[in-house]
């Protein structure tokens, strides 16, 4: 079955510092998403982007957030001056279609962890 | 707005034992529900779903869900556990939002299995 990458697996960095996690999605889906799990907590969903613009977004996901299609293949989500708060495992997903009953396929997660 | 309870962050039975994991959910609306599994370093996987028609779903590797709207429940079952079975489950119920879905996830139940 197609997967969806995410790369790092795991990322560290200082507080205030930038990062950039990547996924790059099932090649004919044209649904991206970004979920995260803070240690402890449920599966958050952050945003969803369509057709090259976010079509939702949660109250999680504020101006200290960005995504981007940058090419064809990858989907980026950016973290600009990152807080301890921000610790969490982030998984990114697609789905062919935006459906309410469509499989969503998730990657396997980066865990980020700001120090 | 819509949510998800598991109870039970951790379920522990023996190998051929049956598995039940307990999903409640809380929806203004006909809902569409799902069950995904975590095995190891591996990304959300769907087991199964409900969205309208019969109320027992049969998904992969042999576990069913019975959705029962005046309990507003989504249990998981299977007859006989496997080792293979030892992973995170997590339940959701799906909102539709403009252009896309987003899925509200219970907190997630570890399953043991003891030889």
């Amino acid at each position: 079955e197609p997967e969806v990458t995410q790369t790092p697996s795991h990322q560290v960095t200082q507080m205030g510092q930038e990062v950039i996690l990547r996924c790059v999605p099932i090649s004919n889906h044209l649904y991206f998403y970004w979920y995260r799990q803070i240690l402890g907590q449920k599966v958050e969903f952050l945003v969803s982007f369509y057709n090259n613009e976010i079509s939702e977004k949660s109250e999680i996901f504020d101006d200290q957030f960005s995504v981007e299609r940058p090419d064809g293949s990858n989907f980026t989500l950016k973290i600009r001056s990152t807080k301890l708060e921000d610790s969490a495992m982030y998984f990114c997903a697609s789905s062919r279609e935006g459906n309410s009953n469509e499989k969503l396929f998730f990657g396997s997660g980066t865990q980020l962890s700001v120090l | 707005a819509q949510s998800v309870t598991q109870l039970g962050s951790h379920v522990s039975v023996s190998e051929g034992a049956l598995v039940l994991l307990r999903c409640n959910y809380s929806s203004s609306v006909p809902p569409y529900l799902f069950w995904y599994v975590q095995y190891p370093n591996q990304g959300l996987q769907l087991l199964l779903k409900y969205t309208t028609g019969a109320t027992l779903v049969k998904g992969i590797n042999g576990f069913e869900a019975e959705f029962k709207k005046s309990e507003t429940s989504f249990h998981l079952t299977k007859p006989s556990a496997h080792m293979s079975d030892a992973a995170e489950y997590f339940c959701a119920v799906s909102e539709y939002i403009q252009g896309a879905q987003k899925l509200v996830f219970g907190q997630g139940t570890r399953l043991t299995i003891n030889p």
